[in-house]
């Protein structure tokens, strides 16, 4: 299957500062790629869109100041987390779907990044 | 009324013995149905997807799709402690304004007993 790759998988900051976290599509490219947050034994809630070359597409509820997405290539799309504050600890993960035809569509998901936030 | 909804449990099974679980959704317009398996401070794997009504196999994997009744459910047969995790439910819509959305049930805590 596709691989996706995310980066760091775990990080720690003060309150305040910003964290960036990078999610790249290793065999394929794609133009769509996804952010979700999950919460300790909750599932996983789609937090934006991402969209190669245009902008991201927010759901209901998430800040786009707050969660600042870029995709500037076909293989790179990353998620900024701005003045975090320690109710932003979560675990974030990115996916992207394979389109071209080798993996009928399906999503794959990025390791996850663990943000800690004292 | 959630969009996609699964009994969180945990649904404990011996090790040898067969797992049901269930998902509902509410959207008729859904598509595409699938099953992500999910260890403990791991990102979701996937385990099966399926389009059409009845059932489909993968080894001791089986996925049911029942449109008219909006269920899908996951059996997993001879258990093993392995298959111990929490397994998504992940429906997929077609919303002409907002592409293709996929959307994650609460997930069902499986617990395999040796």
């Amino acid at each position: 299957g596709a691989v996706v790759s995310q980066h760091p998988s775990r990080v720690i900051c003060k309150s305040g500062t910003s964290v960036k976290i990078e999610c790249r599509s290793l065999d394929f490219q794609a133009t769509t790629m996804f952010w979700y947050r999950q919460f300790p034994k909750q599932s996983l809630m789609l937090m934006a869109t991402s969209n190669e070359g245009s902008k991201a597409t927010y759901e209901q509820g998430v800040e786009k100041d707050k969660f600042l997405i870029n995709h500037a290539s076909l293989t790179l799309s990353t998620l900024t987390v701005t003045s975090a504050h320690p109710e932003d600890s979560s675990f974030y993960i990115c996916s992207a779907r394979d389109t071209s035809g080798k993996n009928t569509g399906e999503l794959f998901f990025g390791e996850g990044s663990r943000l800690t936030v004292l | 009324q959630k969009e996609v909804e699964q009994n969180s449990g945990p649904l404990s099974v011996p090790e040898g013995a067969i797992a049901s679980l269930n998902c509902t959704y509410s959207d008729r317009g859904s598509q595409s149905f699938f099953w992500y398996r999910q260890y403990s401070g791991k990102s979701p794997e996937l385990i099966m997807f399926i389009y059409s009504n009845g059932d489909k196999e993968d080894g001791r994997f089986t996925a049911q799709l029942n449109k008219a009744s909006q269920y899908v459910s996951l059996l997993i047969r001879d258990s093993q402690p392995s298959d111990s995790a929490t397994y998504l439910c992940a429906v997929r819509t077609l919303i002409k304004a907002a592409g293709n959305k996929l959307t994650f049930g609460g997930g069902t805590r499986v617990l395999v007993k040796p």
